[in-house]
């Protein structure tokens, strides 16, 4: 099925540690985006790439790199993961090169990565 | 800026009864608005969305109510089935920064 697709689904981390998560949409999206969700909050952008080639930041950015490998794949990296990083992390794609996923049509969602960091 | 708020963290609702969710929020200048549902371990999927020169739209089941006048929207469901059952999140676009903010979510609990 076409869709979002993220790796891993879950992961535990010890403080320090690095780790890459990985994105691919097979929807021929221009637009990724990368989402933390906390307990009993909304989601929140850390990143997203309007286009092949472009990334910018969105609300949580710091501690966060990404890469946007080729207009299929967005990864998202954490250099020195922290316990205040364990969240849900969902990656999301839309067909509208605008940022942010102005017009929802094809706005698309993985189903997630829980990361632990202890 | 932008802040989203939710009404209620939880609503229970009798199986067949209507759901009415709602939201609020804060720029006058927002003006896109959607209403997302996640269930238990995925990802949230689109429901359905509104602009701000419309204030009711429909959908299967669903109708979004948008009142600018004081910053409300509200997501009803017809006829509430056991499916129905997840938290659901309502975001608004903001286009002077270009970011879709989030609210917290109600979760909507179906009684037999």
């Amino acid at each position: 099925n076409a869709g979002v697709t993220q790796t891993p689904k879950f992961q535990v981390l010890k403080t320090g540690q690095s780790m890459t998560l990985q994105c691919a949409q097979d929807m021929n999206h221009n637009s990724m985006y990368w989402y933390r969700q906390d307990p009993g909050m909304g989601l929140r952008l850390i990143y997203y790439s309007a286009s092949e080639g472009t990334t910018d930041k969105g609300e949580v950015p710091n501690g966060y790199n990404v890469s946007r490998l080729n207009k299929r794949e967005f990864s998202l990296r954490l250099e020195s993961a922290a316990p205040s990083q364990t969240s849900v992390y969902f990656c999301a794609s839309s067909e509208e090169a605008g940022t942010g996923g102005f017009y929802n049509y094809g706005y698309t969602f993985g189903s997630g990565t829980r990361l632990t960091v202890v | 800026g932008e802040s989203v708020g939710l009404h209620l963290p939880t609503l229970s609702v009798q199986e067949g009864d209507n759901s009415i969710i709602n939201c609020a929020y804060s720029n006058s200048a927002s003006d896109y608005f959607i209403w997302y549902k996640q269930e238990s371990g995925k990802g949230p999927q689109f429901i359905i969305d509104i602009r701000s020169n419309m204030d009711k739209r429909q959908g299967q089941r669903v109708t979004v109510l948008l009142n600018k006048t004081v910053k409300h929207l509200s997501l009803q469901i017809a006829a509430t089935q056991p499916g129905d059952s997840a938290v659901y999140f309502c975001a608004v676009f903001l286009r002077s920064n270009y970011q879709l903010i989030w609210g917290a979510g109600t979760k909507l609990i179906i009684k037999p």
